[in-house]
């Protein structure tokens, strides 16, 4: 079965760091992207950033660029998002998604998601 | 950046109307747009791509059309199933989303 698996929900202070991540399985993890999709409380769906496990190339949403930080460790399968410094803004449901890089699959954008993990961010 | 902008915000419908939300773009994507439904707690789940291709699994009662800058979403005849937040998505340039279609109970 094809699926992202994410780490469990945090709760953390004002100021502290964090990583969290997303395992990827059923498919071959450097033949897609994976990024992260950013959704506060009663809010939409904003793209944060995205990488490619193959060769780490990565991209960033404009609004997300030196707030976070996006890496994978291809040889398990496992992309990372991480915060040096969190804010209470960072407060929201983070979610990992897929998406084909060859052009024979590229069309079908986040095909697949992960569960969603669960930022709480409060002094 | 290349914005996108969904409407309606919010969507009243009874169970068999034919419901339409419309997303447009700031600049052309050629066909380059998705549609997702996103129930409440649950991650949203592809529907459409590449603007018109319907993902596997997911019912015929849904559509979407459009290409460069304007683009649409049709359900034929909403079920109960379909209560749900619909969002388009662009990844022309990037990957931008819509702001989110809200299809509540009449």
């Amino acid at each position: 079965e094809v699926q992202l698996v994410q780490s469990g929900a945090e709760v953390k202070k004002p100021g502290e760091s964090l990583k969290i991540s997303c395992k990827g399985s059923g498919y071959s993890f450097t033949s897609y992207w994976i990024g992260w999709v950013r959704q506060m409380p009663g809010k939409g769906l904003e793209w944060m950033g995205i990488i490619y496990p193959g060769d780490s190339d990565t991209r960033y949403s404009p609004s997300f660029q030196g707030q976070v930080t996006i890496s994978a460790d291809k040889s398990i399968s496992t992309a990372y998002l991480q915060w040096s410094s969190l804010k209470a803004s960072d407060t929201a449901m983070y979610y990992c998604v897929r998406h084909c890089s060859s052009t024979s699959c590229y069309a079908r954008a986040f095909d697949i998601w992960g569960q969603g993990t669960m930022v709480t961010v409060s002094s | 950046d290349i914005q996108m902008t969904q409407s309606p915000s919010t969507l009243s419908a009874s169970v068999g109307d034919r419901v339409t939300i419309t997303c447009r773009a700031s600049q052309s994507i050629s066909s380059w747009l998705a549609w997702y439904q996103q129930k409440p707690g649950k991650a949203p789940k592809l529907l459409i791509y590449k603007a018109s291709s319907l993902e596997s699994g997911v019912p015929s009662r849904f559509s979407g059309s459009g290409s460069g800058t304007e683009f649409t979403l049709t359900i034929s005849s909403l079920q109960p199933d379909d209560f749900a937040t619909y969002y388009c998505q662009q990844y022309n340039s990037l990957w931008t989303f819509g702001q989110g279609t809200k299809v509540e109970i009449k």
